[in-house]
């Protein structure tokens, strides 16, 4: 079955310090990828996606490509801001096939960010 | 905003008792998902509603039911209750018939359920 693997948590970093959070999947055919991410008591919201191969999805500052050969949706920042303090899942979706179909998540990575 | 409501934000209850979760997704949207986001299994994937018929299962216990209904909304109905119910409750939706199919997801603020 399909799987998502993130690095453990937490991440704490200083202001204005480089992000990376990995993500490796294990998946049959070509999923979609996504980064959700969830501050502290509210819901899951998109943060970035991809649907195919060497898509670079992007968003606020957030970039993750799509690595088909390694099998990875590692999500990167080059500056972060203390508002960036929240939980990270890495999730993907099979392809769909006119409707969408269910997310598959990591287990979340808290970033912390400190000034 | 997302879009997508959830009532109660908010449960506790006892154990053995049964407790109803509403949600409402976002204008047009056709698919209703279901989560379950607890500290010792992360976020797991319930069921799926497409327009008013189950699509897809996860991990969904048999105690555990829900429907969708002929205005899209859907409720998620939890039945005698356990401790280890305790969790937080995501709905999410999708597939809006304006923009076509896609896969993007939109999920709801929650509702967390505690069971005493």
């Amino acid at each position: 079955g399909n799987s998502v693997t993130q690095m453990e948590g937490p991440v704490t970093l200083s202001e204005e310090a480089f992000l990376t959070i990995n993500c490796t999947y294990t998946a049959t055919g070509y999923p979609s990828l996504f980064w959700y991410v969830q501050y502290p008591g509210e819901g899951l919201q998109l943060l970035l996606k991809a649907t195919k191969a060497d898509d670079k999805g992007s968003n606020k500052g957030f970039e993750a490509t799509y690595r088909k050969e390694t099998t990875s949706f590692h999500l990167e920042k080059g500056s972060v801001q203390v508002s960036d303090s929240a939980v990270y899942f890495c999730a993907l979706s099979d392809r769909n096939t006119g409707t969408a179909s269910k997310l598959t998540f990591g287990t979340g990575t808290r970033l912390q960010v400190t000034l | 905003d997302s879009g997508v409501t959830q009532t109660p934000k908010h449960l506790i209850t006892a154990t053995g008792q049964r407790v109803t979760l509403r949600c409402s997704p976002r204008s047009g949207d056709l698919s209703v998902y279901w989560y379950q986001q607890s500290l010792d299994q992360g976020l797991q994937f319930l069921i799926q509603y497409y327009n008013g018929e189950e699509r897809a299962k996860g991990n969904i216990l048999e105690r555990f039911s829900a429907q969708q209904f002929p205005d899209l909304h859907s409720e998620l109905n939890l039945s005698s209750l356990e401790l280890g119910d305790s969790a937080l409750y995501f709905c999410a939706s999708s597939g809006s018939r304006l923009a076509g199919a896609h896969n993007e997801q939109f999920f709801g603020p929650g509702t967390r359920l505690t069971v005493l």
